[in-house]
């Protein structure tokens, strides 16, 4: 069945440092690849999306690039901010209507 | 124009006691899907319901968990007979339509704690 992996965390950094969360995923065909970020007692809210090899998505100075030949979606910042600490999520939706989530990366970002 | 609307936030029940989450859609949204999110784990589909109708619930449980979304008020998740295993997050997300792709106007609520003790 589809499957997303994700780097473990605790991922700390200090403000301005650059970000890589990793994320791999397992899938049959072409799935739609997201990262979601969650603050402290919300909701998840979508960061960003890509919908075929090779689209970069980007928002908010994140981005992720869908790389078919490794099955990726690696999420990148290029200076973190103390705001950005949150929980990110990667996830795939094969056929439209349903999210297979990644088990989710804690970003502490120190000042 | 209010997000999606959860209640509980928190909700600690017994073992064996029945718990109830409530979802409230976005205005204009039509269709619901419920997410668990057990500890140290991703969010997993539960069921995805438009009103009045369950139109898939292969990630539900077998028994005791039951979901419904009727004409008028809120999409309710119900667990029968808590046991220690329920303990979770439950998320719900609204969209406005179900063609190809509705993920892409999935907006999340802000979960219910489901404690159970």
């Amino acid at each position: 069945g589809n499957s997303v992996t994700q780097m473990e965390g605790p991922v700390t950094l200090s403000e301005e440092a650059f970000l890589t969360i990793n994320c791999t995923y397992t899938a049959t065909g072409y799935p739609s690849l997201f990262w979601y970020v969650q603050y402290p007692g919300e909701g998840l809210q979508l960061l960003l999306k890509a919908t075929k090899a090779d689209d970069k998505g980007s928002n908010k100075g994140f981005e992720a690039t869908y790389r078919k030949e490794t099955t990726s979606f690696h999420l990148e910042k290029g200076s973190v901010q103390v705001s950005d600490s949150a929980v990110y999520f990667c996830a795939l939706s094969q056929y439209g209507n349903k999210l297979v989530f990644g088990a989710g990366t804690i970003l502490r970002v120190k000042s | 124009n209010a997000g999606v609307m959860q209640n509980p936030r928190h909700l600690v029940r017994r073992r064996g006691q029945e718990a109830r989450l409530r979802c409230s859609p976005m205005k204009g949204h039509s269709h619901v899907y419920w997410y668990r999110q057990l500890p140290e784990e991703g969010l997993k589909f539960m069921v995805y319901l438009q009103k009045e109708n369950i139109i898939d619930e292969s990630g539900m449980p077998k028994e005791r968990f039951s979901a419904e979304f009727p004409k008028e008020g809120p999409s309710i998740l119900r667990i029968q007979q808590v046991v220690r295993g329920d303990s979770a997050a439950y998320f719900c997300a609204s969209s406005p339509d179900r063609a190809p792709g509705s993920v892409y106007g999935y907006t999340f609520g802000s979960g219910t704690r489901l404690t159970v003790v």
